[in-house]
């Protein structure tokens, strides 16, 4: 079954404490994308990658890192996660010029 | 001018009703558009898309119209039923670029 499958789904953690949410695609796809899901602001890209080991910024970077070593997998890393931090977060995948394919979401609370 | 419709945050509609959620897009150098659905608790899911050398598209129970002089985005929902309930986004990317920027979504609310 193609899937986008994030972990974890659900996560609570302190501030300052490094945290890593993973992606992966099951369907080759050159594209994905990390995006955060706030109330009232819609979904806003944080990072993209368009193939292996090319990686850019999307609208809100700040407090993020991705990283792209295989096309499969595409991690969300946050270093020191901060109260704003708190989202919902979809990861997507997609073949160029079609449409994109989510995961289920992360929801992410830090206190 | 011509007129289009406004784009609404909340939409209820009746069951067996059409409906209609509008999007305005910013860059009249996007040429693909799409629709997502996205139920409580899930990712986004496609609907429908459409390219920018055509002004609709149809497939089953849905039409996507596009006019591009206006950067006017609509989702015409036909037979509206229970499990249509969720939130609509619109988005816009370039064909090659990967990048989609989305609308602020609008949430339809079916009454049985």
């Amino acid at each position: 079954e193609a899937q986008v499958t994030q972990n974890p789904r659900y996560l609570i953690t302190v501030t300052g404490k490094k945290l890593t949410v993973t992606c992966s695609q099951n369907m080759n796809h050159e594209y994905m994308s990390w995006y955060r899901q706030d109330p009232g602001l819609g979904l806003r890209q944080i990072y993209y990658s368009m193939n292996v080991e090319v990686t850019d910024k999307g609208d809100v970077p700040e407090g993020y890192k991705v990283s792209r070593k295989e096309k499969r997998n595409f991690p969300l890393i946050l270093e020191s996660p901060s109260p704003n931090q708190t989202s919902l977060y979809f990861c997507a995948s997609k073949k160029l010029g079609t449409e994109a394919f989510f995961g289920q979401g992360t929801r992410l609370t830090v206190v | 001018g011509e007129s289009v419709g406004l784009h609404l945050p909340t939409l209820s509609v009746q069951e067996g009703d059409n409906s209609i959620i509008n999007c305005a897009y910013s860059n009249s150098a996007s040429d693909y558009f799409i629709w997502y659905k996205q139920e409580s608790g899930k990712g986004p899911q496609f609907i429908i898309d459409i390219r920018s050398n055509m002004d609709k598209r149809q497939g089953q129970r849905v039409t996507v119209l596009l006019n591009k002089t206006v950067k006017h985005l609509s989702l015409q929902i036909a037979a509206t039923q229970p499990g249509d309930s969720a939130v609509y986004f619109c988005a816009e990317t370039y064909t090659n670029a990967g990048k989609s920027t989305f609308g602020d979504g609008t949430t339809l609310t079916v009454k049985p």
